[in-house]
């Protein structure tokens, strides 16, 4: 199975930061990953697919970055509904991994 | 709008099954593989497995084989996650998803989900 690994696990970050989240997987999955936001109490939203491209009706300030083993998720200027878990997926190889998750807190 | 509503969820004894559905609307139901993905309190995202359009082909993650079957009625816009010879390790909520393969960028990913549903499996 591949494994995926986020860093940091948990941010502490400010309005108006920017973010950066890490993503690496334990072997090459192309750009076969996708990047979710979750808040607490509701289901995951898609963020980015193809390790790059925005999903319809998200944000600009949301960029995704990557292909092989690791994979950028960025908030170019954090805002008050942005505090939530962020976790990547790899869509690669059977069984679809996800990633630990990391945790964005407002400092 | 599309929306998937899962249902079926509730405290089932170690040993026990228990039977989930997902109902789906606001697309056409047969064109998509749906997404098991199951989440335990307080921790991360574990993809549970998947059903294509047609039934046809179903994968699981190896902690659920041989205890957990999908199945789908394309009819009723229905999906089904049959669960056996449940453990205390499968108490989480769990959410259906739909997957979408995109031609563009040529991949797939999970665009719409369900509120989810608990499961408790505990004596």
């Amino acid at each position: 199975d591949i494994q995926l690994t986020q860093s940091p696990s948990f941010l502490s970050a400010s309005v108006s930061d920017r973010v950066t989240i890490t993503c690496r997987a334990s072997q090459g999955i192309r750009n076969y990953v996708a990047w979710y936001q979750q808040k607490p109490g509701k289901a995951p939203k898609l963020l980015i697919y193809g390790a790059s491209t925005l999903q319809s009706g998200v944000p600009s300030r949301f960029s995704g970055s990557g292909s092989g083993t690791e994979f950028t998720l960025t908030i170019s200027s954090l805002q008050p509904e942005d505090f939530a878990t962020y976790y990547c997926q790899q869509l690669n190889n059977y069984p679809f991994t996800f990633g630990p998750g990391t945790k964005v807190d407002m400092k | 709008e599309v929306q998937l509503v899962e249902s079926g969820g509730g405290l089932v004894q170690p040993g026990g099954s228990l039977r989930l559905s997902c109902a789906a609307s606001g697309f056409t139901f047969s064109s998509y593989w749906i997404n098991w993905v199951r989440q335990a309190p307080g921790k991360g995202l574990e993809w549970v497995g998947n059903i294509k359009e047609d039934g046809s082909q179903k994968n699981y993650v190896d902690s659920v084989k041989g205890r957990f079957t999908f199945s789908r009625d394309n009819a009723r816009n229905s999906l089904y996650l049959q669960m056996n010879s449940l453990r205390a390790e499968d108490t989480a909520i769990y959410y259906c998803a739909r997957g979408y393969y995109d031609s563009l960028t040529d991949t797939s990913h999970l665009d719409y989900w369900g509120q989810g549903t608990l499961v408790t499996v505990s004596s």
